[in-house]
């Protein structure tokens, strides 16, 4: 049972680059999040997917677009990377919003 | 919109020693209460949760957190920590009435460290 798993787990980027992260979930759980981690701050809501088709912003989502491809995946791109961008990114999921959120493993960005 | 505060960032303690994690939260409506934690370069797992009930929460690895409604806080606790509790934990927050306006806001996390 894999869980939430979120590709890729390391990435380097020039500024000004694009990439997308990608996250998909085997748990046919219906809610889906992306939240970025930085030192002293803990973790904070990019953007969020109550469920299939639909998609909302959280507390930081300048830079990022998102999209929910299907009940299972849910991605995060960066159009233009910056370096404030650079961070620890984590996927979740939910059966519903409220529910227990399970996270999946993070991946290190680095924007130079 | 609800706040959550951990007090400490870190905690120092022996090996076999009790602890203390604290948090406080911020909320005019009911919520629920999450305790996460995130070993080195791993993402975060549940440890326990507060939704409704008894105020005394148990979870994984023996530890346990008291709901306290008074005193806006939960605070997690755990008799005797052992070398491998050494990790950061969170301490979040969500609206009980969840729905368009969930979200769950986490504390800026508390670095335990467990020494021999």
């Amino acid at each position: 049972n894999a869980g939430v798993t979120q590709t890729p787990k390391f990435q380097v980027l020039k500024t000004g680059q694009s990439m997308t992260l990608q996250c998909a979930q085997d748990m046919n759980h219906n809610s889906m999040y992306w939240y970025r981690q930085d030192p002293g701050m803990g973790l904070r809501l990019i953007y969020y997917s109550a469920s299939e088709g639909t998609t909302d912003k959280g507390e930081v989502p300048n830079g990022y677009n998102v999209s929910r491809l299907n009940k299972r995946e849910f991605s995060l791109r960066l159009e233009s990377a910056a370096p404030s961008q650079t961070s620890v990114y984590f996927c979740a999921s939910s059966v519903t919003l409220g529910n227990t959120i399970y996270f999946g493993e993070g991946s290190w960005l680095t924007v130079v | 919109a609800q706040s959550v505060t951990q007090l400490d960032s870190q905690v120092p303690v022996f090996e076999e020693a009790p602890v203390e994690l604290r948090c406080n939260y911020s909320s005019s409506v009911s919520v629920y209460l999450f305790w996460y934690v995130q070993y080195p370069n791993q993402g975060l797992q549940l440890l326990l949760k507060y939704l409704s009930g008894s105020t005394l929460v148990k979870g994984i690895n023996g530890f346990e957190a008291e709901f306290n409604k008074s005193q806006t806080s939960f605070h997690l606790r755990k008799p005797s920590v052992h070398i491998s509790d050494t990790a950061e934990y969170f301490c979040a927050v969500s609206l009980e009435s969840g729905g368009s306006n969930y979200k769950l806001t986490f504390g800026k996390g508390t670095l335990l460290t467990v020494n021999p």
